[in-house]
């Protein structure tokens, strides 16, 4: 069965200090993963694909079929970061979104 | 505002009464997906529609739920008999097939309480 796990439902860390968000999949098929994020009082949008490999915001993420993960990553991260992460599987024909429980990030000044 | 909306943004009902949702996806899109959110759950698909065929159904859609897309524009969902374990934000999503990104752009929810 196809399942997305984040283990960290919160992560809090200093302006400035870098970000790692977990993402580990279960999939059969080729995965194709993304990550979503949903700043307060806004809706959810996507912040970055794997097959792009792109950086949006100085986020970055590689996919590692051996560890069957997905991290998020920021070297250095900025107040404006705070907001809810998810980690999303695209499966089947349909190629609908199989969702993590979500990652809380919080920025410290 | 161009994107994904959704009617009406919150709705509180008593159990047992119906409710109905409403999605309007970006104009071009052909793809409209129904997702669910619970309180500290990431969204869980129910269902979605291929212009205005149905083509997936998810096992959490029991019977009393029902999505129609009738001309491959706007989409409603219905609730029938709603119980308390209903409560969720109900979210819309919407996309282009055939495009290789196939990136869904999320309506802003709608939130039901059953009281």
């Amino acid at each position: 069965a196809q399942r997305v796990t984040q283990p960290e439902k919160l992560l809090s860390v200093f302006k400035g200090a870098p970000v790692e968000l977990k993402c580990n999949y279960s999939y059969s098929g080729s995965p194709e993963l993304f990550w979503y994020v949903q700043y307060s009082r806004q809706r959810l949008q996507l912040l970055l694909r794997h097959i792009s490999r792109e950086s949006i915001k100085g986020f970055t993420a590689d996919l590692n079929k051996g560890e069957t993960s997905f991290h998020l990553k920021k070297p250095f991260a900025q107040e404006e970061d705070s907001a809810m992460y998810y980690c999303a599987l695209e499966v089947g024909g349909a190629q609908k979104l199989v969702f993590g429980q979500g990652t809380r990030l919080t920025i410290n000044p | 505002d161009t994107g994904v909306s959704q009617d009406p943004r919150h709705k509180i009902t008593k159990r047992g009464q119906n409710v109905t949702f409403r999605c309007d996806p970006i104009s071009e899109h052909n793809r409209l997906y129904w997702y669910r959110q619970t309180l500290g759950q990431g969204p869980e698909f129910l269902t979605y529609f291929q212009n205005e065929a149905q083509l997936e159904k998810s096992r959490l859609l029991s019977d009393r739920f029902s999505a129609e897309r009738p001309k491959g524009s706007f989409s409603t969902l219905e609730i029938q008999r709603t119980e308390q374990g209903d409560s969720a934000m109900y979210l819309c999503a919407s996309s282009l097939a055939g495009r290789a990104e196939n990136e869904q752009f999320f309506g802003p929810g709608t939130r039901l309480t059953v009281l």
